[in-house]
């Protein structure tokens, strides 16, 4: 099994509502990432776990909540988000917890915020 | 901090030909890896190529090869004999470890029938 799944592919949510994307990887690899991509742009990172600890939060609103219940699930917790916030969420994966092996990317969940 | 650099936001290129994309980066790290990506329209963003900076050997994959200019701090990726799946946003990235996966703003190819 060589691919990274996310649920759900496509979400739309109210300012005041609670929802989570979801993030699955069944290679034993030891860091995982959520990046944010808007239209035409580069991913820009967000949050990276690296064995099952967050290592790296690059200053995102506290209104994205992430998690790691485990080395092979990545959740992303979202409450009260602005319209601004809509964009594709990309998750990824690496082996050994080092980022500049090959990262393996998820398909993205595309989150639309009314 | 690092930084990438892509120069070209969009190229073509008619099938069977070959093309080249170009990238500069700066990093004031002395370990990093440099990478290419690839996303399809509506699909996954997948590995093209890696380049080790300690390696001088320019990495090849099937069609996809760089040219590693380390002084210079250029990475450009060359296509051969372009095929329509090949159209796609290609990312330039470098990544020292210290600092992740940073993205050049990308290019995007439309390889013509």
């Amino acid at each position: 099994d060589t691919e990274v799944t996310q649920t759900p592919k496509h979400l739309v949510m109210g300012m005041t509502n609670k929802k989570s994307l979801k993030c699955e990887q069944h290679m034993g690899h030891r860091a995982m990432y959520w990046y944010k991509q808007k239209a035409k742009k580069p991913p820009e990172l967000m949050f990276v776990y690296s064995y099952e600890k967050l290592s790296i939060n690059e200053s995102v609103p506290s209104r994205f909540s992430p998690e790691c219940p485990n080395s092979s699930l990545l959740n992303l917790h979202l409450h009260a988000l602005q319209p601004e916030d809509s964009a594709l969420y990309l998750c990824a994966s690496s082996r050994f917890g080092d980022s500049r092996l090959e990262q393996f990317f998820g398909p993205g969940t595309r989150l639309t915020v009314l | 901090a690092q930084t990438v650099t892509q120069s070209q936001p969009e190229m073509s290129v008619q099938e069977a030909e070959t093309v080249t994309l170009s990238c500069t980066y700066d990093t004031s790290e002395n370990n990093y890896y440099l990478f290419w990506y690839k996303q399809p329209p509506s699909r996954q963003m997948i590995l093209v190529i890696r380049q080790e900076a300690y390696k001088q050997q320019n990495a090849t994959e099937n069609r996809f090869s760089v040219n590693f200019q380390k002084a210079a701090k250029s990475f450009s990726l060359k296509i051969s004999d372009s095929q329509l799946g090949d159209t796609a946003m290609y990312f330039c990235a470098s990544d020292s470890g210290n600092t992740p996966l940073v993205f050049g703003k990308g290019t995007r190819l439309s390889v013509i029938a």
